[in-house]
């Protein structure tokens, strides 16, 4: 067990919904990362929020949104689904914003059907 | 821009047998390194990681690690491999540095088989 905790595990939901998607980090870290993974794009870096503030931004589409909450769990939104944003989404975290390594969380299994 | 490749998208060896997953990162700033294995259906687990201390990394169930700086490479290694070392894994890099300050990049990941 990481320690991340991410909710829900599986979800489906059709076209043009919206669902969010929820991260705790690790006790004590203030870094969260959020990733996509996909069969045809592999692991793709999302977004990075540190003690509640935007760092880094990767492939995010406009469609998506997160944010990190003074409690610093995160939320990644996704907006008008598509069927091609069904993928395995990962939480990470990390103690802080430098280069140590990240604990992942289980992923939730967005299914857009 | 940071970059890491992995060499094989497939790597097949029997039980028993030693393990070689490849992996070169671009050069730049001061690298953190890390290796991640993820199962089927599992989230990534971390298995090692090199940040600038000895160059020989060990890391959990065996695997261990160098960093080549000459080489620009962080291969992963393991003398015995087990079936249950079947899974997908991916070579982390991270910068002190630049534009790619504390943002993590993978690679394509390597499919490890291990055969009876």
């Amino acid at each position: 067990d990481s320690g991340v905790t991410q909710t829900p595990k599986h979800l489906i939901t059709a076209t043009g919904q919206r669902v969010t998607l929820r991260c705790s980090p690790r006790s004590g870290d203030l870094s969260v990362y959020w990733y996509q993974q996909s069969l045809d794009q592999g692991l793709q870096f999302l977004i990075q929020y540190y003690n509640g503030e935007e760092r880094a931004k990767g492939n995010i589409l406009e469609r998506f949104s997160a944010q990190q909450f003074p409690d610093l769990h995160s939320e990644l939104n996704l907006s008008s689904l598509e069927l091609g944003d069904s993928a395995l989404y990962f939480c990470a975290s990390s103690v802080d914003n430098r280069n140590t390594e990240a604990f992942f969380g289980q992923g939730t299994r967005l299914t857009v059907v | 821009a940071q970059s890491v490749t992995q060499l094989d998208s497939h790597v097949s060896v029997s039980e028993g047998t030693p393990v070689l997953l490849r992996c070169n990162y671009s050069s730049s700033y001061s690298p953190s390194l890390f290796w991640y294995v993820q199962h089927p259906n599992k989230g990534l687990q971390l298995l090692l990681k090199y940040t600038s201390a000895a160059t020989l990394v060990k890391g959990i169930n065996g695997f261990e690690a160098e960093f080549k700086k000459s080489e620009t490479s962080f291969h992963l290694t393991k003398p015995s491999a087990h079936m249950s070392d079947a899974a997908e894994y991916f070579c982390v890099v991270t910068y002190a540095g630049g534009t790619s300050y504390g943002k993590l990049t993978f690679g394509q990941g390597t499919i490890l088989t291990v055969h009876p």
